[in-house]
């Protein structure tokens, strides 16, 4: 099946800078990536998606990229702000409905 | 609009008791899900329903029992419970039809002593 991995698993940065979020996965049937925000104690909440189709997509202060020939997108946060601080997980669907989770990056803004 | 909504929030279980945990959705979805979240191990499916009258086993499946009661309604049950089952478990759910959004329920914190 599909296995999805993060790097870096934490990643600490400045408020006011630009934080970036790999994920690699395996199986080259994927076509569906979307990024889930989970907060302290909240559930995941989807923030951005993108199909195989599309190279990038951006919403405000947040974007995604994927590189299909690769097998990996990344997830780009500018202008970082403290309410930024999170975990976030990627997945990768391939249509069958399921998706397949990455296992996180805990991101933590400093103000 | 409710979105996913899942009861109980919080529940303590000693070993070898059985309990139900119910999840329920109003956004009319085909697909339902059920995942366990621990600490550093993301999110692993444990079953999921892709349409009405069907599920499948996740990546996690042992311990566990499901029902898809109708369209909205997906329930998981622990009919003997582990310490090792101690998780946070999600409820979400989906369009379905293929590579879709899934909107995911406010969780429920199970502890088994």
């Amino acid at each position: 099946g599909e296995n999805v991995e993060q790097h870096p698993s934490t990643l600490s940065v400045q408020e006011g800078d630009s934080a970036v979020i790999k994920c690699t996965y395996s199986d080259s049937a994927s076509n569906y990536f979307p990024w889930y925000k989970q907060e302290l104690g909240k559930r995941p909440q989807l923030i951005i998606d993108i199909r195989s189709n599309v190279g990038e997509k951006k919403d405000q202060r947040i974007a995604v990229t994927l590189n299909k020939t690769a097998k990996h997108f990344s997830l780009h946060i500018t202008e970082t702000q403290p309410e930024d601080s999170a975990v976030y997980f990627c997945a990768a669907g391939d249509g069958n409905n399921r998706l397949a989770f990455g296992k996180g990056n805990q991101v933590v803004v400093i103000p | 609009n409710a979105g996913v909504t899942q009861t109980p929030k919080f529940q303590v279980l000693k070993t070898g008791q059985s309990m139900t945990l119910q999840c329920a959705q109003d956004m009319n979805h085909n697909s339902m899900y059920w995942y366990r979240q621990d600490p550093g191990m993301g999110l692993r499916l444990i079953y999921y329903s892709a349409s009405e009258g069907t599920t499948d086993k996740g990546e996690v499946p042992n311990g566990y029992n499901v029902s898809r009661l109708n369209k909205r309604e997906f329930s998981l049950r622990l009919e003997s419970a582990a310490p090792s089952q101690t998780s946070v478990y999600f409820c979400a759910s989906s369009t379905g039809g293929g590579s879709d959004t899934q909107y995911f329920g406010p969780g429920t914190r199970l502890t088994v002593l």
